[in-house]
C-alpha cells in the first residue's frame, strides 16, 4: 500500500443506524474508487469519485447508499439504516489523474462493517 | 460486460512446488489485466500487471503472460513458500472509467 488510510478498520453497528466510512487517498491522487467484499467473495464496483464530482455511480445501491469526495478532506462513504445484508468490507483505492495507459490503483486496508 | 472468471480454491501446495492459477476474461475492448494479492486482515497489493497482448508481468518470482487468443493471464510461480499463502484476484480495468473487475479470488494455502 502506498498511503491510502481508511478508517475505521473496524465498524459495528445495529440496524437502522448509520455508517460512515471514510477514506484518504495517496497524496496527489484526485481518483478514488469505492469497492464491496462480500465474505468469500471477490470485490466489486460501487463508485468512482474525482474531487466534488461522482464520475459514475453504476454499482451503488440505489438507496440507503451515498458517496463523496469533498475538495477538502477524505471521501466518504455513508450508509443509512444499515441492514444484516449490508456487512461486508469496503476498500478504497486511488490513483493519479492521468490519460492512457491504466495507472495502478493503490488500495487502502478496508473498513470492515459488521451489522447487528 | 465484462467479466473475470478464476479457478476456485483452496489451492493446496507443499513448499517449492509449482503454482498454476488459472484466470480468464471477457472483456468488449483492450483491457490491462492485473493479479492482486490480499494477505488474512489486510487490502489488496498489486502483485503485477501486463497492459497489451503478449505482455509478461513478473514479481517476487510470479508471472503472467496476457494471452489475446486465448484471453487468459495464468499466474504462476516456480516454487512457492510458505509466506506467499494468500488470496490471488485476477482482475482487469478498460476504458475511461478504470475500475477494476474482479474475480472470485483463489485461496492458495502452502504448507511446510
Amino acid at each position: 500500500n502506498a498511503g491510502v488510510m481508511q478508517n475505521p478498520r473496524h465498524l459495528v453497528r445495529r440496524r437502522g443506524q448509520e455508517a460512515r466510512l471514510r477514506c484518504s487517498p495517496v497524496k496527489g491522487h484526485s481518483h478514488v474508487y469505492w469497492y464491496r467484499q462480500l465474505p468469500e467473495e471477490g470485490l466489486k464496483f460501487m463508485v468512482y469519485l474525482q474531487k466534488e464530482n461522482i464520475i459514475d455511480e453504476s454499482g451503488m445501491p440505489k438507496e440507503r447508499f451515498s458517496a463523496e469526495f469533498p475538495k477538502e478532506g477524505p471521501s466518504i462513504l455513508r450508509i443509512q439504516q444499515v441492514v444484516r445484508g449490508d456487512s461486508a468490507a469496503y476498500f478504497c483505492a486511488s490513483h493519479r489523474p492521468s490519460s492512457g495507459v491504466n495507472t495502478e490503483a493503490f488500495f487502502g486496508q478496508g473498513t470492515r462493517l459488521t451489522v447487528v | 460486460g465484462d467479466s473475470v472468471t478464476q479457478m476456485e480454491g483452496p489451492v493446496t501446495l507443499s513448499e517449492e512446488a509449482f503454482l498454476t492459477i488459472n484466470c480468464t476474461y471477457t472483456a468488449t475492448g483492450y483491457p490491462s489485466l492485473f493479479w492482486y494479492v490480499q494477505y488474512p486482515g489486510e487490502g489488496l497489493q498489486l502483485l503485477l500487471k501486463a497492459t497489451k497482448a503478449d505482455d509478461k508481468g513478473s514479481n517476487k518470482g510470479f508471472e503472467a503472460t496476457y494471452r489475446k487468443e486465448t484471453t487468459s493471464f495464468h499466474l504462476e510461480k516456480g516454487s512457492v513458500q510458505v509466506s506467499d499463502s494468500a488470496v490471488y484476484f485476477c482482475a482487469l480495468s478498460e476504458g475511461p472509467r478504470r475500475a477494476l473487475t474482479f474475480g472470485s479470488g483463489t485461496r492458495l494455502q502452502v504448507q511446510p
